[in-house]
């Protein structure tokens, strides 16, 4: 069945990069997606790749897929307290009739 | 426009109740989807409705949870004989192709 992991905690200093990363099973993946999950807030959707893109940039953030080892992973750039949240890797597979799944979340925390 | 709601935003029960939960998804929207969140914890999908389709039931962890869904409109998440183990955020979700909206959730607390 599908599975989706991710580490489960960053820690970085304010100004730097954050890298997290999602690895899934489902090869049949046709969108990838980064959800940020503040305190207390609900889920917003940050930005997704379609399976058919290698990469996909957004003003600080940068999505780089990797199919072949089915890894997804999620740069922000200049990295600000403001970003210290819960980061979601979800897939869905197939076609847009596909449920998504979610990994286990990665909290980010950002020092001053 | 109107974003997807839930109700209630709080529920406390107690250990033994039945409880229901509702979603209004967007209007228009075909597919609407149920998540359990654990304190701490990552989503974990619960079930799936795809317009007139059968429901993906797959993530239900037992018989005591079981959703309904009025064509492509309101859906309603019941909890039977509640355990404390039940205690969440419960999430639901609806989409018309590839991008989800999430509701603000409904916080249920079993005593």
């Amino acid at each position: 069945g599908e599975d989706v992991e991710q580490s489960l905690f960053l820690s970085v200093r304010e100004g730097d990069s954050s890298v997290i990363n999602c690895t899934y099973t489902d090869s049949s993946s046709t969108y990838l997606y980064w959800y940020k999950q503040e305190p207390g807030a609900g889920l917003q959707l940050l930005t997704y790749i379609f399976s058919n893109m290698d990469m996909k940039q957004d003003q600080r953030l940068t999505v780089l897929l990797n199919k072949k080892d089915k890894h997804l992973s999620l740069r922000i750039a200049d990295t600000q307290t403001g970003d210290s949240a819960i980061y979601f890797c979800a897939e869905k597979a197939g076609t847009s009739y596909d449920k998504v799944i979610f990994g286990p979340g990665t909290s980010l925390s950002v020092i001053p | 426009g109107a974003g997807v709601s839930q109700s209630p935003s709080n529920k406390v029960t107690e250990k033994g109740k039945d409880v229901e939960l509702r979603c209004d998804p967007i209007s228009g929207h075909t597919a609407l989807y149920w998540y359990r969140q654990r304190l701490g914890q990552g989503l974990e999908f619960l079930i799936y409705f795809q317009g007139n389709s059968a429901p993906d039931k797959s993530g239900l962890p037992s018989d005591r949870f079981s959703a309904e869904r009025t064509g492509e409109s309101v859906s309603t998440l019941t909890i039977q004989r509640t355990q404390q183990e039940d205690s969440a955020v419960y999430l639901c979700a609806s989409s018309l192709d590839y991008e989800q909206y999430f509701g603000p959730g409904t916080r249920l607390t079993v005593t």
